[in-house]
């Protein structure tokens, strides 16, 4: 069964900028999660989807942050623009269903901004 | 601020020698969940604790659920160099994950 696949693995952007990542979760999940993990620190849900749905996006920080999951498949996090403190490994992750079970976490994305 | 506290932040040990990290917080939780995280990589789940008191063995890792759901352990007996890794407990609450900060553990051969 293939996992949770991210892209891209690395980024690179300057402030202000825009950046954008993208997650395909594993087939047949109906939940995805973003996470945004900073160095040192757990990872930190930004939002949750049911399907297609948002379930919760309450430490979604949404003046520039932004995600969508069109036909409950695949997901995109949007950050624009980027402030210095969003520098963090963006874990995107997918569970059959919700309610605290197995979550399956796919390798991040490492956003640097300078 | 993360309300799991995860002691020690970082511990280093040679092959062979046993080790205990911690995982505190002053909430209780429906369930508690360790995650084992290799660089570059996404936290991989090792087990998910329920009842209080539960004490569970993955080879030579043990884990133990505190009385009152509000604490955990992870023992790792012997270690070996692939123990290597940042270990991270995740308290459930109303279904979603609260993870603490991790501990880092190095094993030396």
């Amino acid at each position: 069964e293939a996992g949770v696949a991210q892209s891209p693995r690395y980024k690179i952007i300057e402030k202000r900028q825009s950046v954008a990542f993208w997650c395909n979760p594993i087939s047949g999940h109906a939940t995805l999660y973003w996470y945004q993990q900073i160095l040192g620190q757990g990872p930190k849900l930004l939002i949750q989807f049911q399907n297609n749905g948002v379930v919760d996006d309450s430490q979604l920080p949404k003046d520039r942050f932004s995600a969508e999951r069109l036909k409950g498949v695949d997901s995109t996090l949007k950050i624009q623009p980027a402030k210095l403190e969003d520098s963090a490994v963006y874990l995107c992750a997918s569970s059959p269903t919700g309610g605290g079970n197995e979550q399956y976490f796919g390798p991040g994305t490492r956003l640097t901004v300078t | 601020t993360q309300l799991l506290e995860q002691s020690p932040q970082f511990l280093s040990i040679q092959e062979g020698e046993n080790l205990t990290v911690y995982c505190n917080s002053s909430s209780v939780f429906s369930s508690l969940q360790w995650y084992r995280q290799e660089p570059g990589e996404g936290p991989v789940l090792l087990v998910t604790v329920v009842t209080g008191g539960e004490v569970k063995k993955l080879k030579r890792l043990t884990f133990q659920f505190g009385d009152a759901r509000k604490d955990s352990s992870l023992h790792i007996t012997a270690a070996q160099p692939g123990d290597t890794g940042l270990y991270l407990c995740a308290g459930v609450s109303w279904g979603k994950l609260q993870f603490g900060a991790g501990t880092q553990v190095v094993v030396t051969p």
